[in-house]
């Protein structure tokens, strides 16, 4: 059964330092997201892309967030200065209509230092 | 923007119990989600479930979205249901922005 994956599944960063998480949705999938999880809280939603560009975002997705679909298989998230409160899982997801399941990645999990 | 709230926050179950998750959502959805976090913190899809009921193993889920609500049924549960439940809805008029419930722990004892 085909399945999101994301790469790093950890990451250990320095304060102020770039990171970029990495995603393969699934093959014949329109809408892609990014969520991300403090630990011991809930799933938060941060943006959804579609077509090429944002179709909606969160108000945590703020200019140091960015994401991008570089080719026809990689959807990724940029963090270009890192915080210590940006410390968290985050989760890739996808589907191919926006009514439809959205399907998860394993995650990636980020530490900040 | 919507709330959901997830009750009970946490719950102990003996292997072979029953057990009914429920999620409360304030306004009007056009979809829902029930996910299972598992202790490696993967999201698993359980439901995908704007209405009705449906069932799959031991698990089934039901949605009155007339009354803002939807009901998870773990039956004969099993140490490998352990983890945390979550509902997710979209926000009112949309479909992508989705918000998470607040989640329901689960351990299930041998």
């Amino acid at each position: 059964e085909p399945e999101v994956t994301q790469t790093p599944s950890h990451q250990v960063t320095q304060m102020g330092q770039e990171v970029i998480l990495r995603c393969v949705p699934i093959s014949n999938h329109l809408y892609f997201y990014w969520y991300r999880q403090i630990l011991g809280q809930k799933v938060e939603f941060l943006v959804s892309f579609y077509n090429n560009e944002i179709s909606e975002k969160s108000e945590i997705f703020d200019d140091q967030f960015s994401v991008e679909r570089p080719d026809g298989s990689n959807f990724t998230l940029k963090i270009r200065s890192t915080k210590l409160e940006d410390s968290a899982m985050y989760f890739c997801a996808s589907n191919l209509r926006e009514r439809e399941t959205q399907y998860f990645g394993p995650g990636t999990r980020l530490l900040v230092l | 923007g919507i709330q959901v709230e997830q009750s009970p926050p946490d719950l102990i179950l003996q292997e072979g119990a029953n057990s009914t998750l429920r999620c409360n959502f304030s306004d009007s959805v056009n979809n829902l989600q029930w996910f299972h976090q598992n202790p490696w913190g993967q999201l698993i899809n359980l439901f995908y479930i704007p209405s009705g009921t449906k069932q799959n193993g031991r698990l089934s889920a039901t949605t009155v979205a007339t009354e803002r609500y939807s009901l998870l049924y773990i039956s004969s549960s099993q140490t490998t249901d352990s983890g945390v439940y979550f509902c997710a809805v979209p926000n009112s008029g949309g479909y992508q922005k989705v918000t998470f419930g607040t989640g329901t722990k689960l351990q299930v004892i041998p």
